[in-house]
Order: structure tokens, then C-alpha cells, then sequence
């Protein structure tokens, strides 16, 4: 079993739809969660850490269950700008990170 | 402020070989991580160097070894190349704080190394 799961996707939506990403994770002891972005043949770049009350940036929101091993991505009135990779990703030091999850905004 | 700044862009060297990556930390920044991105497949957590020490290394053979000099700034060296050694090395800086607290580590652009 993979230590953080993503469903690879791709997830193709229109312009202004919700779309929302889950991820598992594996070790229960895991203290730090985080949504990267990726875009093609570039870095991550944070998009948010997650904590355990939940939090919202603008359009996007992360939700953590810490019972289920689960974090979750929601974001709202997509944009073509948000077509990338999200990476979920845990720990505090040596990161584990999800394969993935790809994203396609379309007009 | 400057972000993260990794040379060379690109490496393109042969079997056996032996590659050199450099990484700049973010000003401030004690803490130099490598990972490793190989086509189609995730990141991985390579090592990571904290105040001149290696404070953890992932799972990857010792020809991969690297050294954080006294201004921060950090050397990845990739011994006996291999094909399989083609990817993107992600160099990524973060501010230590206390024990419990959040850390975010801040990504370069990464060296894409080419192995024929």
C-alpha cells in the first residue's frame, strides 16, 4: 500500500465548476498535511497546509480526518488558471508525496 | 526575496559517470532537502541536510551523497550514473522552527539530469 494515496485522475471540468480531491495516508503518527501545485515540467508550490480544523484560502478549501487517514481539497468557481497537478502531501520533515491528481479546466 | 535557485538547469552526462547538482537556499533558511522525480513517477525524499549535518536520507543507494556548506547552500552528488538516474532533482529550503510546529518547505525549479 502506497504511503499517500490520490486518485490520479484526470478530472476535466468546466470553467466555474466545484471540484473536489481526496488522498489517504497511511501513517497514522503523520502530524503535518499539505496541498501542493504542480504544473507541467515545474516545481510544487505550496498551495496550503491543512490543519486539523479545516481551512480556506479564497476558493480553495482542506479538510483533514485525522480518524480516517483522509485530507481532502475542495475547490469552487474553477478557473483555467487552476488546470495543474495537486499534489497531496504528508510529514514534517522527509515529505511524502502523493502520485498526484490531475486537474483540467476547460472553457 | 529570492526564492530557491538550483544550477545546472539542465545535466545531460553517460553511464558511470558522476553529477554535481547545486541548491540556494531562501535567505534565512537553514534546512536543504532533495528529492528525486523520475518520469511518471512521484516525488522522493532523497535527504536532507540541517546546520552542515545529513539529518535523514531516503531510500536510495550511497552513491547518492551531498554536503551543506557553512552559508547554507547545498551540493547533491550522484555517483556510477545509472539510466534509471534520469529525472528532475528537486531542491526544497525550509525555516527550522520548534518542536511541533509547521515547517513548509519551499521548492526550486530542479536540475533535470539526463543520463545516455
Amino acid at each position: 500500500r502506497k504511503e499517500v494515496e490520490q486518485d490520479p485522475g484526470p478530472f476535466n471540468v468546466p470553467e466555474g465548476a466545484t471540484v473536489a480531491f481526496n488522498c489517504t495516508y497511511s501513517n497514522s503518527a503523520s502530524q503535518s498535511f499539505f496541498w501542493y501545485r504542480q504544473d507541467c515540467r515545474k516545481e510544487p508550490k505550496l498551495l496550503m497546509s491543512v490543519y486539523s480544523s479545516g481551512n480556506e484560502d479564497g476558493r480553495f478549501t482542506a479538510q483533514l480526518n485525522r480518524a480516517s487517514q483522509y485530507i481532502s481539497l475542495l475547490i469552487r468557481d474553477s478557473k483555467l488558471s487552476d488546470s495543474a497537478t495537486y499534489l497531496c502531501v504528508v510529514g514534517r520533515r522527509a515529505l511524502t508525496f502523493g502520485s498526484g491528481t490531475r486537474l483540467q479546466v476547460q472553457p | 526575496e529570492a526564492g530557491v535557485t538550483q544550477s545546472p538547469t539542465h545535466l545531460i552526462k553517460t553511464r558511470g559517470q558522476q553529477a554535481t547538482l547545486r541548491c540556494s537556499p531562501i535567505s534565512g533558511h537553514t534546512s536543504v532537502y532533495w528529492y528525486q522525480q523520475a518520469l511518471g513517477l512521484g516525488l522522493q525524499f532523497l535527504l536532507w541536510y540541517d546546520e552542515g549535518e545529513e539529518r535523514n536520507r531516503g531510500n536510495f543507494p550511497p552513491r547518492f551523497s551531498g554536503r551543506q556548506f557553512p552559508n547554507y547552500s547545498s551540493e547533491l552528488n550522484v555517483n556510477a550514473l545509472e539510466l534509471e538516474d534520469s529525472a528532475l532533482y528537486l531542491c526544497a529550503s525550509s525555516l527550522v522552527v520548534g518542536p511541533g510546529a509547521q515547517e513548509t518547505q519551499y521548492f526550486g525549479p530542479g536540475t533535470r539530469l539526463l543520463v545516455l
